[in-house]
Order: structure tokens, then C-alpha cells, then sequence
């Protein structure tokens, strides 16, 4: 069974609309959700992350939205820009141990078009 | 600031060949680091993780090892190369456990 999923696989919007790619999570031990921003060719960038404790995190355009009780969270990017066109992962982890165990979704691959 | 270097950038194997991956971080004493395959456009899969010099742990079995002979370096390796261990391999590091930072990635080909 698959711990983290992502929805949708793909997703094309038009620059300035706000891109939304959702995710959720089977284990409830998880409490941290870090999303990463892939390019081709790439390792993956640490975008943005939220803890469980808080149920929304802002970063400029990007904003993650939490709901624990639902295992859900979703990533709201604003203004999307054609050098936003990235594939993103959700990944999540029970923190508090130092394994660092990741567990990232199958990703959702972000179009902008100009 | 803290830099991640892995080599080689890319690699083309033939099947039964040894191999060997490296990453080296620089500007952070007593990193946890691990090792990620990648499959062309799939997910990322934890191979192994270390916390201290000479302790490295295995998550998933995919006929590969690691090691950690200084604190600012991982090795991945294994003695005989299959056709599925083709794919982008990724070095991450944190300072905590909790939050990671990847490397620029190794491309392996194996034919």
C-alpha cells in the first residue's frame, strides 16, 4: 500500500493561475511533509515544508495547507510562472528519530504555459 | 555554506561490472547522509543512511552497499551491476535527520 500519493499526475495551467497539487498519507505517525521541486536532469530542491503541528506554511508563492485529521495537504502555488515547470514531490517522515526516513510520493509533473 | 559534490556526474556500465558512486559534503561537520535511486521519471527510493563515520544502514536490498570512511563522504558500490540498477542516484545530507538536501544526482546507464 502506497504511503504517499499525489494527485494528479500532471497538471498544465496558464502563467498567473494558482497551480494546486494535492497529497496524502496513510501512516499517522508521520508529522513532517516537506515538498521538493525537480527539474530534468536535477536532484530535487527542498521547496517548502510544513509540520504537523501547524496546518498551513507560507513562502512566497508557495503555500502548503494541512489537515491532519484528514491526512490531506495540498500545494498552492500563485502567480505560476513558466520557470515553475517542475515535477514536485510531497514527501513525509516521522520525525523525531535521526533515520531521517523519507517517504516521497510518485510526484505530479507542473506545466506553465506563457 | 554548505556544498554537495557527487561523482561521476554520469556513468555507462556494462552488466556484471563493478561500481562505485561517491558524494562529499563540505561545510557541515557530522551530517546525516544518504543514499536515493531514482528511476527515470519516478519517485525517489531511500537506499541506505548514516549517521557517523563508519555506521551506514541498509533500508531497501537492491544488491548495492555503502560505506562512510569520513565524516564528509559516502561511497556506493557493488561488485556486479544488473540491468535494474539503472537510474539517477542521489546523495542527500541533513543537519538534523529531519530536513534533507540532494545532490546534483549521478545518471547510471547499464547496458
Amino acid at each position: 500500500q502506497q504511503q504517499v500519493r499525489q494527485s494528479p499526475q500532471s497538471l498544465t495551467v496558464w502563467e498567473g493561475e494558482t497551480a494546486i497539487l494535492n497529497c496524502s498519507y496513510e501512516d499517522s505517525t508521520f508529522n513532517y511533509f516537506p515538498w521538493y521541486q525537480q527539474f530534468p536532469g536535477e536532484g530535487p530542491a527542498l521547496l517548502i515544508s510544513i509540520r504537523s503541528v501547524s496546518d498551513k506554511k507560507e513562502d512566497g508563492r508557495f503555500t502548503i495547507f494541512f489537515n491532519k485529521r484528514e491526512k490531506k495537504l495540498s500545494l498552492h502555488i500563485t502567480d505560476s510562472q513558466p520557470g515553475d515547470s517542475a515535477t514536485y514531490f510531497c514527501a513525509a517522515s516521522a520525525g523525531g528519530t535521526n533515520t531521517g526516513k523519507l517517504t516521497f510520493g510518485d510526484g505530479t509533473v507542473l506545466t506553465v504555459k506563457p | 555554506a554548505q556544498t554537495i559534490h557527487q561523482w561521476p556526474v554520469a556513468e555507462i556500465k556494462a552488466v556484471g561490472s563493478p561500481l562505485s558512486l561517491g558524494c562529499t559534503i563540505k561545510g557541515k561537520s557530522s551530517p546525516n547522509l544518504y543514499w536515493y535511486w531514482q528511476a527515470t521519471g519516478g519517485t525517489l527510493q531511500q537506499l541506505f543512511y548514516s549517521i557517523t563515520v563508519g555506521q551506514v544502514e541498509s533500508v531497501v536490498q537492491l544488491n548495492l552497499s555503502a560505506s562512510r570512511p569520513k565524516d564528509d563522504q559516502f561511497i556506493l558500490s557493488t561488485e556486479k551491476l544488473l540491468l535494474s540498477h539503472s537510474g539517477f542516484y542521489l546523495c542527500a545530507w541533513s543537519p538534523t535527520g529531519v530536513e534533507q538536501y540532494f545532490g546534483p544526482g549521478t545518471r547510471l546507464t547499464v547496458l
